[in-house]
């Protein structure tokens, strides 16, 4: 059974780094997509970024000067890191699987979700 | 401001069928699958519908997808309680080196 966990820290200061790690278990980084998403609260999902297991990666091109994604396919886990962050930044963020091949893509397996805080 | 349009709100009583639209451009669903997402309240998104018209496995097939042009769509028939949920489209803005794309949204209420 595909389970996918994150985490990180819950509270983050304005302008500093936000970073989160989505550990799996019962699956291998190899043959799929890996991917964060957010979601502030009280609205819509917004996608981040992939990591394709042959090291390809994809960026949303709203948060891509902020944003990297990696993985550590030896350690069963992949990264995010979203610098500068601001109070627009608070949102749960959800790890997840993608299926697929580019640009048929979708999301089986995800994480329960993680609110992130961004205050002083 | 999202991609793709959804209306914010729908309803309808236990059931019936109600169906969700999604709307995109050429360069989005135009020539692109759409995938559909279920979200519970103070849940994890939940795959519906992938690759415009497929159900994954455990997926009731009350749940399905379409597309026409530009826009694509969901419906869901016998309505239960339990459909009560956000409901999410998702597609690639773009060619190969597009990136995803989501829908504002759809709140699904059952009278």
């Amino acid at each position: 059974q595909v389970q996918l966990q994150e985490s990180g820290p819950r509270l983050v200061k304005p302008s500093e780094t936000l970073s989160l790690t989505c550990e799996l278990s019962g699956v291998s980084i190899t043959y799929y997509y890996w991917s964060w998403f957010r979601q502030p609260p009280g609205k819509g999902l917004e996608w981040i970024a992939y990591f394709y297991y042959t090291g390809s990666t994809n960026y949303n091109p709203s948060l891509k000067s902020r944003v990297t994604i990696s993985a550590d396919p030896a350690s069963y886990q992949f990264s995010l890191n979203l610098t500068s962050v601001t109070a627009a930044d608070t949102a749960v963020y959800y790890c997840a699987r993608g299926l697929g091949y580019a640009p048929d893509v979708w999301f089986d397996s995800w994480g329960q979700g993680t609110l992130v805080t961004v205050s002083s | 401001q999202s991609v793709l349009t959804q209306p914010p709100s729908v309803s309808e009583t236990p059931g019936q069928r109600v169906t969700i639209s999604c709307s995109g451009s050429s360069s989005s669903i135009g020539n692109n699958t759409v995938n559909w997402y279920q979200q519970l309240p103070g849940t994890a998104p939940r795959l519906l519908i992938h690759s415009t018209d497929q159900r994954p496995s455990g997926v009731p097939d009350r749940f399905s997808g379409s597309k026409s042009g530009t826009s694509a769509f969901l419906a869901i028939s016998g309505l239960r309680s339990e459909d009560e949920a956000d409901y999410y489209c998702s597609s690639w803005a773009g060619s190969l080196t597009g990136h995803v794309i989501f829908g504002g949204g759809t709140k699904l209420t059952v009278l």
